[in-house]
C-alpha cells in the first residue's frame, strides 16, 4: 500500500510564474490536508479538502492560492504569480476520515514538495 | 488562541545521554498529541501518537507522556545515538478543529 505521494519533490519557479503541487492520498483516503513550512519555522495548516469539497481553508492566503481535490485524480495546490516569500516546503497529508472508531484518526504525511522561487 | 510551544529550540548532547524534549499547548481540549521527526530537507516521520485519554506511549527508546490538565507533553529519548539527530516536532488537533497545530520544533544534535 503506497503512502501519500507528492510531486514534484522539488520545484523551481521564477517570480510571476505559476506553481502546481500535486498530492495523491493513500488508497482509500478521501480527506486531504495541506501544510506549509517556511524556512526555519514549524508547519502551518493551509486547507482541508474532501473529494470535490473544500471543508476548511482558513489557513490559505487570500490571494494567489487555491486548492482542489477532484472526484478523480490527485489534489492540487496552485500558487499563481509566485513571489520569493512563497519559497517553502509544502506537505500534504491524508486520512480515511477525521475519525476512526470514535477517536481522532491520524494524518499520514507525504514527503513534501520544496518550492524555490528565484 | 490555540498554540503549541516547544522548548528548547535546540539541544546538543553527547552520545549515550538520556534527554527530554518538551511540548506545551494552550488548550487542554485536544483529541491527541503526536510527535514527529524531521531530518534536514526530508519529510516527516511519525514517532508516537498519544490519545487524549492516554498518559503515555512507548516505542523502543522513545517514551512520550501527556498531561492534558497542565497542557504539557514530554518526549524522552533513552541512550541517545548520533542517528537520533534531527528536528523533533509535536502537533496537536484541538477539539472542533480539523487542522494540526504545530510547535516550531526542537533541533537535536547528538555528538559522537
Amino acid at each position: 500500500n503506497a503512502g501519500v505521494m507528492q510531486n514534484p519533490r522539488h520545484l523551481v519557479r521564477r517570480r510571476g510564474q505559476e506553481a502546481r503541487l500535486r498530492c495523491s492520498p493513500m488508497k482509500g483516503h478521501s480527506h486531504v490536508y495541506w501544510y506549509r513550512q517556511l524556512p526555519e519555522e514549524g508547519l502551518k495548516f493551509m486547507v482541508y479538502l474532501q473529494k470535490e469539497n473544500i471543508i476548511d481553508e482558513s489557513g490559505m492566503p487570500k490571494e494567489r492560492f487555491s486548492a482542489e481535490f477532484p472526484k478523480e485524480g490527485p489534489s492540487i495546490l496552485r500558487i499563481q504569480q509566485v513571489v520569493r516569500g512563497d519559497s517553502a516546503a509544502y506537505f500534504c497529508a491524508s486520512s480515511p476520515s477525521p475519525w476512526a472508531s470514535g477517536i481522532r484518526d491520524t494524518q499520514y504525511f507525504g514527503p513534501g514538495t520544496r518550492l524555490t522561487v528565484l | 488562541k490555540q498554540e503549541v510551544t516547544q522548548i528548547p529550540a535546540a539541544l546538543s548532547v553527547p552520545e549515550g545521554e538520556n534527554l527530554v524534549l518538551n511540548c506545551s499547548f494552550t488548550d487542554s481540549a485536544i483529541y491527541n498529541l503526536q510527535w514527529f521527526r524531521q531530518d534536514p530537507g526530508k519529510g516527516l516521520t511519525s514517532l508516537l501518537l498519544i490519545q487524549s485519554s492516554q498518559r503515555e506511549q512507548t516505542s523502543g527508546r522513545l517514551n512520550a507522556s501527556l498531561d492534558k490538565s497542565s497542557g504539557r507533553s514530554t518526549l524522552y529519548i533513552a541512550a541517545s545515538q548520533p542517528g537520533d539527530s534531527a528536528t523533533y516536532l509535536c502537533a496537536v488537533p484541538f477539539i472542533l478543529n480539523y487542522q494540526l497545530i504545530w510547535g516550531a520544533g526542537t533541533k537535536l544534535i547528538i555528538k559522537p
